[in-house]
């Protein structure tokens, strides 16, 4: 059984300051990961996946999240918020299966 | 090239009706799955198809059934509509599918199909 647990429901920065979005899984196998953004009113899109060839994985927009086995977290983070980053955050398990197990995400708030 | 594109954006049913909704993947993707997210949730898995077969079913009742076309296009349609069904359902398609695919066919979703229940 796969699952997945962000630990923020909703995380409050200011423009320019880092981000960290905090992610821990559970998984029978090894596990495949993502973090996908969803704006209002629009679809999932990819971040980011863990491609097992390096622990930490560079995705769009500036963000990058680090796997770590021993802790079972793959955190997102970013260096310096913008504005636009304003969305909801999931961080998505797959067992090396064909489906997804979402988080329940967590709200990402940037303030000028 | 375009994205996946979801009909109707927006549906309003009363309780016991049925609806259909609908899905046209990414122009090459043969496979394509449909996720449920009811407010404040993330989404969950409903279906996989893939080369027009099913190929995964999630934890949901047999009102929930789907088919994949010839051209990939896909319907899920839902019978005995209750208020719980209320949310926006979204369809994802990839390049392939079954065991294995998430890692190498990561999945494009669409705007989804916002769906109302009273």
């Amino acid at each position: 059984a796969q699952s997945v647990t962000q630990l923020d429901s909703h995380v409050s920065v200011s423009e320019g300051t880092p981000v960290l979005l905090r992610c821990n899984y559970s998984s029978s196998y090894s596990p495949s990961l993502f973090w996908y953004v969803q704006h209002p009113n629009k679809g999932l899109q990819l971040l980011l996946k863990y491609t097992s060839a390096a622990t930490l994985v560079k995705g769009i927009n500036g963000f990058e999240a680090e796997f770590k086995k021993s802790e079972t977290s793959f955190h997102l983070t970013k260096p310096s918020a913008h504005m636009s980053d304003a969305a909801e955050y999931f961080c998505v398990v797959s067992d090396q299966g064909s489906t997804l197990t979402f988080g329940k995400g967590t709200m990402l708030l940037v303030s000028p | 090239d375009a994205g996946v594109t979801q009909s109707p954006t927006h549906l309003i049913k009363t309780r016991g009706q049925q609806v259909t909704l609908r899905c046209s993947p990414i122009s090459g993707h043969k496979s394509v799955s449909w996720y449920q997210q009811v407010l404040g949730q993330g989404p969950q898995f409903i279906f996989q198809y893939y080369e027009k077969e099913e190929r995964g079913r999630g934890n949901f009742p047999d009102r929930f059934s789907a088919r994949q076309f010839p051209n990939y296009s896909s319907e899920l349609n839902v019978n005995a509509l209750l208020l719980g069904d209320s949310a926006l359902y979204l369809c994802a398609s990839s390049l392939i599918g079954g065991r294995g695919s998430s890692y190498n066919s990561p999945l494009h979703f669409g705007n989804g199909t916002r769906l109302t229940v009273t």
